[in-house]
């Protein structure tokens, strides 16, 4: 079964930073361009950043919201993607979904976790 | 950047009806629109790709259609698990986004 958990949510002060983690299962981690969604309370979801496969560079893509404050990686060995927040600020409150993208140029979402919360607050 | 505008905000149907949601970009995104189903409390699932080509595992009475700039999510015949939040989402160019989504509610 093809699966994403996403970890290491939580509630964090403002300015301060928080590493999110998604462990990947059930495909090769490896050939896929990953992104992070987040969605705040009540509202719509937004596109936070991009990671294209080591065949593609390996290269990212950001929302201009977060760049410059959060940076996402990879680890294939381990199948895990991450999302470092750096300079969190209360507008990041959020639930942050981590996605599957289909396959190099088709950049729709075909799997989803389930999401963990961040709570940025003081 | 690319804004993608959805309407209405709210449908209100009933059991067994049609339902029509409307998506808008503000410049072409070519066929590279995706439709998700996000229902409370749980993630969104893919629905439609390419503008009209469903996922695995999606009923028929769901269709996509359209492109450039102008698309259209169609579920035929409302049925109960239907009732959620609908968003569209263009990949054509950076940075992706999202339409601000369509709740269909039960009327």
């Amino acid at each position: 079964e093809v699966q994403l958990v996403e970890s290491g949510g939580g509630l964090v002060q403002p300015g301060r930073s928080l590493r999110l983690s998604c462990t990947a299962s059930g495909f090769t981690f490896g050939d896929y361009a990953m992104s992070w969604v987040r969605q705040a309370p009540g509202k719509g979801l937004e596109w936070v950043g991009f990671i294209r496969s080591k065949a593609y560079g390996g290269t990212t893509e950001y929302a201009a919201s977060v760049k410059g404050r959060f940076t996402i990686s990879r680890d294939d060995s381990k199948s895990i993607a991450y999302l470092q927040m750096n300079s969190l600020k209360t507008e990041d409150t959020a639930v942050y979904y981590c996605t599957k993208h289909s396959g190099y140029g088709y950049y729709y979402m075909d799997v989803w976790g389930k999401g963990t919360t961040v709570t940025v607050s003081s | 950047e690319i804004v993608m505008t959805q309407s209405p905000a709210t449908l209100s149907v009933s059991p067994g009806e049609r339902a029509t949601l409307s998506c808008r970009a503000s410049q072409s995104v070519s066929s590279n629109l995706a439709w998700y189903q996000q229902k409370p409390g749980q993630a969104p699932r893919l629905l439609i790709y390419g503008a009209s080509t469903r996922a695995t595992g999606i009923p028929a009475r769901f269709s996509g259609s359209g492109s450039g700039t102008e698309f259209t999510l169609t579920i035929s015949s409302l049925q109960s698990e239907d009732f959620a939040v609908y968003y569209c989402q263009q990949y054509n160019n950076w940075p992706l986004a999202f339409g601000q989504g369509t709740k269909v509610e039960i009327k």
